[in-house]
């Protein structure tokens, strides 16, 4: 299995700027989060889905960030406008719903200038 | 109430030596307990886990140690090598939580010396 896959792998861009993240869950896994992870706040969950469907997205900091979920196999999360304070790694983990572990991708590392 | 405590912030051991990390928390309704290891530039990564009705659990140098009544639980590293060097995270989880959420700790960075 390929794992958790995510890209871009970096992404620098100036603030104002649209930025997506995009996640590819393993196969089978029909539960998907998205975490932040910065040195000041750890590892935060932003939003999480399950079957596709959002159940819980309190993790959100702000409208500026949206997460959809079109099908089983992919799922992005967008920030517009992005700031220099939206810097960080976004990590993207899926788990079968029957089991505990989630396993995580790689992570994306956003800077924002 | 959902806080994981982890403690300390950073550990430096000799090569061959015992690692300790030391994670609290409140919520008496988790009942799963996994330790994540996270090498830089890589998503964290299961380590090993447990639930409350067992006090040990061993997989080979890593063990954790759970104290219920405490409500502490901790990951022991023995004969610590090199490659050990990580950032390693504990996490708790309910299962009848809306989405069996993971609540993780700050995170421990290990280093290891030759």
């Amino acid at each position: 299995d390929a794992g958790v896959i995510q890209s871009p792998r970096h992404e620098v861009t100036e603030m104002g700027q649209e930025v997506t993240l995009r996640c590819k869950p393993i196969s089978g896994h029909n539960s998907l989060f998205w975490y932040r992870q910065t040195m000041m706040r750890g590892l935060e969950l932003l939003i999480y889905f399950n079957n596709n469907v959002p159940i819980d997205d309190s993790g959100m900091p702000e409208d500026r960030f949206s997460a959809k979920m079109p099908n089983a196999s992919f799922s992005t999360l967008k920030i517009q406008p992005s700031e220099p304070r939206d810097s960080a790694v976004y990590f993207c983990a899926s788990r079968w719903t029957g089991g505990r572990e989630q396993y995580f991708g790689p992570g994306t590392r956003l800077t924002v200038t | 109430q959902q806080q994981v405590k982890q403690s300390p912030q950073s550990l430096i051991v000799q090569k061959g030596g015992i690692s300790i990390i030391n994670c609290a928390y409140e919520n008496t309704a988790f009942d799963y307990f996994p330790w994540y290891q996270q090498f830089p530039g890589k998503g964290p990564a299961l380590l090993i886990a447990i639930r409350p009705d067992v006090s040990e659990k061993k997989e080979g140098r890593f063990t954790i140690s759970f104290n219920k009544s405490a409500k502490q639980f901790s990951l022991h590293i023995m004969d610590s090598q090199p490659g050990d060097s990580a950032t390693y995270f504990c996490a708790a989880s309910m299962l009848k939580a809306a989405g069996n959420k993971l609540t993780f700790g700050g995170g421990t960075r290990v280093l290891v010396k030759p």
